[in-house]
């Protein structure tokens, strides 16, 4: 299967940690790469690979894979945290991408 | 610093081919580690990749799409392009050029353009 399943909405406590998951098939395989988006924004990558954040994302944002699935941690969610993220990674062609369906992150 | 601006009809007839430019700057898209995304989102809805192409010309298309869809670059002038033929309005969507890191180990889309929203009605 090429799909990537994520749960609709997660919501978290200022300052607690949240995790957000993405299962799929590829995940055994391929890793998973992950985007925030906020209200009428163009997506922004927020972690790549098992662990990897690109400049300008801060610290307390991780990642890692286990099977198949995929988690992105928030340590210490903020008020701007609140966003959709989405997971994508390849699917079984391995040339191809596939997004999962996106998590809502609420920061109560 | 490298951007990316779409470009194009905003609003498109049904059964008609939506047309979509993505203008490069700031770095060529002759580059060998890149290939150049699209990938839209239907109003309320989730991400969808469309495909890809490299500078050479080779294409990736999402398999449901495929039919429909023809992704070509122009080096001269730094630019990749979209055509979707045969719309509807469940093509009705914010359109989205990225560009695409792409190596054995990662893909992942570091560079978005803003976006462009493309209606389909009559």
């Amino acid at each position: 299967s090429s799909e990537l399943t994520q749960d609709p909405a997660v919501s978290v406590a200022l300052g607690q940690t949240v995790r957000i998951t993405c299962q799929g098939d590829t995940l055994r395989t391929y890793y998973a790469s992950w985007y925030q988006q906020k209200p009428g924004q163009a997506p922004v990558v927020v972690m790549y690979g098992e662990d990897n954040r690109p400049s300008g994302i801060p610290d307390r944002f991780s990642g890692s894979s286990s099977g198949n699935t995929a988690s992105l941690t928030i340590a210490g969610a903020q008020a701007e945290d609140e966003a959709d993220y989405y997971c994508n990674s390849r699917d079984s062609s391995g040339n191809r991408l596939v997004f999962g369906g996106g998590t809502k992150l609420t920061v109560l | 610093q490298l951007q990316l601006q779409e470009s194009g009809p905003r609003l498109v007839k049904p059964s008609a081919t939506l047309s979509l430019t993505c203008s490069v700057s700031g770095a060529s898209i002759r580059s060998n580690t890149y290939y150049w995304g699209w990938i839209r989102q239907p109003p309320g809805k989730g991400l969808e990749w469309i495909g890809n192409i490299y500078h050479s010309g080779s294409t990736n298309y999402k398999p449901s799409l495929k039919s429909r869809v023809t992704i070509s670059v122009d080096t001269s002038k730094n630019q990749f392009s979209l055509k979707l033929s045969s719309v509807t309005a469940a093509d009705t969507a914010v359109y989205y050029c990225a560009k695409e890191y792409k190596d054995s180990f990662y893909y992942y889309m570091d560079v978005w353009g803003k976006g462009t929203t493309v209606t389909v009605s009559s």
